[in-house]
């Protein structure tokens, strides 16, 4: 069966140090992965997603970067943290093409939640 | 702007008694989907309808989609203390790649 690993599960980091949080997905190949980023008590905001290796859309114009180095590998990346950047990073992944993401459920990781002090 | 909106943002119940929670949207879509998270975890995915059905079961969740309101709701009947956590209406469409999510609505079911 399928299974997606995030971590870690909480981060603390001070403004302006840098940041790599990482997703691994197991036991599909070619999945679609997305970032996303949830404010406390309010809903996912699509930040990233990528359709394969090296191939990466961005949603919000930020200091945040995605990577995907490997087929089953996701990495959300900062230089320089700004406190706005707190918040939940969720990744998730798909067996659909973005295009058609509605038609089938996302699989969420455990998030990891990012304080910036 | 959120394309979806749960109604109402938090719901209080007593183990046993049903609990119904109501998203609107605003645009066309192509499908609706409802997830649940637990605190602080991900999302899980509990049903997917798509705009030609009007509704669908799975379990002890019913799930109903009005395209002509625009509306959606979820019913979780006869709950359990277990049901505990945030509900998340998402919507699809063929002109968007994206899911756009709603930002919740907390249940609360007291043992």
């Amino acid at each position: 069966s399928q299974t997606i690993h995030q971590w870690p599960a909480t981060l603390v980091q001070p403004v302006g140090s840098p940041l790599s949080l990482e997703c691994t997905v197991e036991g599909t190949s070619n999945p679609n992965l997305y970032w996303y980023r949830q404010a406390a008590g309010r809903g996912l905001q699509l930040l990233f997603y990528s359709v394969g290796i090296g191939q990466i859309s961005s949603e919000v114009p930020q200091n945040l970067s995605a990577s995907r180095p490997q087929d089953r590998q996701f990495i959300l990346s900062s230089k320089k943290l700004l406190l706005s950047d707190s918040g939940f990073y969720l990744c998730a992944w798909s067996a659909i093409r973005p295009e058609r993401a509605w038609r089938s459920p996302l699989h969420f990781g455990n998030g990891t939640r990012l304080t910036v002090t | 702007s959120q394309q979806g909106e749960e109604d109402p943002q938090a719901l209080s119940i007593q183990e046993g008694e049903n609990a119904t929670m109501n998203c609107s949207y605003k645009t066309s879509i192509n499908n609706l989907q409802w997830y649940r998270q637990n605190s602080g975890r991900g999302l899980v995915h509990l049903i997917l309808i798509r705009s030609n059905e009007r509704e669908k079961h799975s379990g002890r969740l019913r799930v109903t989609l009005d395209t002509s309101k625009k509306s959606s709701s979820l019913l979780i009947t006869a709950s359990r203390a277990a049901d505990t956590a945030s509900y998340f209406c998402a919507t699809g469409m063929d002109s968007s790649y994206k899911l756009i999510f709603g930002s919740g609505t907390r249940l609360l079911v007291r043992p």
